[in-house]
């Protein structure tokens, strides 16, 4: 069975452009969630979608920061513009259920701002 | 307000001896303690799991202990092989939502 596949694996931008990231879940899970894990940090909760509705994104900066998950299976996560301090490694994890003990997390897109 | 705590960057033990990772919280809300292991370039990969309402969970080579007083948690890993080398985060749930909060991260060297 395919793990979760985020694309690309590397991006390197420089301030003010946009960017996307785009996020294939496990086949057949329902939730899926977008972290951001700055360097020497643990992952930190962007958004989480039940199906395609958005049901915790209270630390996604909405001023930049958009993110869609169309027809319920894959995710899109976009900046726009850029920023340095956006630099980090984002990462686009899926389970089966909301309260599921185990997120199911892909490789991640590092995000270099210059 | 940092939830959860991995106060030490780094841990290095020798193959064969047992690795002891730690974990502190602050929040009594929280349901279920994870421990995930990361390779460089990967994602993290979920390796074990605790109740609030247990105080301890064995899988193989892989302990948690949990001290709901204290709110502590570790991880027991016996025997340590050079495999086990990689990023450790403790994670903390909140059981009405499923969100994760994840520690710094303890990055464990097993020396053959």
């Amino acid at each position: 069975e395919a793990g979760v596949v985020q694309s690309p694996r590397y991006k390197i931008i420089e301030k003010k452009q946009p960017v996307a990231f785009w996020c294939n879940p496990i086949s057949g899970h329902n939730t899926l969630y977008w972290y951001r894990q700055n360097l020497g940090q643990g992952p930190e909760l962007l958004i989480r979608y039940e199906n395609e509705e958005a049901v915790d994104d209270s630390q996604l900066p909405k001023d930049r920061f958009s993110a869609e998950r169309l027809k319920g299976v894959d995710s899109t996560l976009k900046i726009q513009p850029a920023e340095l301090g956006d630099s980090a490694v984002y990462l686009c994890a899926s389970s089966l259920a909301p309260i599921s003990n185990e997120q199911f997390f892909g490789p991640g897109t590092r995000l270099t701002v210059l | 307000d940092q939830q959860v705590k991995q106060n030490s960057p780094s841990l290095s033990v020798q193959e064969g001896r047992i690795s002891i990772l730690n974990c502190d919280y602050t929040n009594s809300m929280f349901d279920y303690f994870l421990w995930y292991k990361k390779y460089p370039a990967e994602g993290p990969t979920f390796l074990i799991s605790i109740s609030s309402i247990k105080d301890k969970n064995e899988d193989g080579r892989f302990t948690v202990f949990l001290n709901k007083s204290a709110k502590h948690l570790s991880l027991h890993i016996v025997p340590s092989q050079p495999g086990d080398s990689a990023v450790y985060f403790c994670a903390a749930r909140f059981g009405n939502t499923g969100k994760l909060i994840f520690g710094q991260g303890t990055t464990l060297q097993v020396k053959p």
